[in-house]
């Protein structure tokens, strides 16, 4: 199985600063046929389901806010927050979506919160 | 609106059985691949079982190969997870989720609410 390691467990930033998750998957999650990441990011708050952010490791979702940004390729990848907003407080996860017939598989999760 | 609906969840004891269903709508179901995935109280997501959109291809996570099946019914706009031989770590709040692609793996775009399953004696 890929295995999705995050961090940090969680972070505390001040509104309107920059926050950092960081994600490394155990193997490279890039398919050379189409040279696209495997790789997604989601948000949930609590007592909601998650909600895409962020997929092909750079492509924003419809509707997410672009203080949202995905970068990174092969094993390690990032999701910023250029500007933290009061509704951004949530947890964060990232998933690969590389792997058939194992299944995707997610991170640990991030917590993100205000300072 | 695009919309995924959970039901099914329950109460039940270790060893039982429960079927979870997730109605679709506002999208054409039988094009697209689907998912359950779930979250022990407190914890991060687990993806559990996909189904493609024929049900050609059926994928499921070791936790819960040959206790669970997903299966789906294109006319009726309808996923289902049959449980079996349930234990106290299926307890999880479960998810269905749509593919947001109609040809490869994709990224999971749509999600229900979720339904809760307790298992507990």
């Amino acid at each position: 199985d890929i295995v999705m390691t995050q961090s940090p467990d969680s972070l505390a930033v001040s509104l309107g600063e920059r926050a950092t998750i960081n994600c490394k998957s155990s193997q490279s999650v890039l398919y050379s046929s189409n040279n696209k990441n495997y790789l997604a990011w989601y948000q949930q708050k609590p007592g909601q389901p998650p909600k895409l952010l962020i997929y092909w490791a750079s492509t924003r979702e419809s509707g997410v806010p672009d203080r949202f940004s995905g970068s990174g390729s092969g094993t390690d990848f990032t999701l910023t927050i250029s500007s933290l907003q009061a509704e951004d407080v949530a947890v964060y996860y990232c998933q690969q979506y590389y792997s058939t017939p194992r299944g995707p598989t997610f991170g640990g999760g991030t917590k993100v919160e205000i300072k | 609106e695009v919309q995924l609906v959970e039901s099914g969840g329950g109460l039940v004891k270790p060893g039982g059985s429960l079927r979870l269903s997730c109605a679709a709508s506002g999208f054409t179901f039988s094009s697209y691949s689907m998912n359950w995935v779930r979250q022990a109280p407190g914890k991060g997501l687990e993806w559990v079982s996909s189904i493609s959109s024929s049900s050609s291809y059926i994928y499921y996570a070791d936790s819960v190969k040959g206790r669970f099946t997903i299966s789906r019914d294109n006319a009726k706009n309808s996923l289902y997870l049959q449980m079996n031989s349930l234990r106290a770590e299926d307890t999880a709040v479960y998810y269905c989720a749509r593919d947001r692609g109609v040809y490869s793996n994709d990224a999971f775009d749509i999600w229900g609410q979720g339904t809760v399953v307790t298992v507990s004696s």
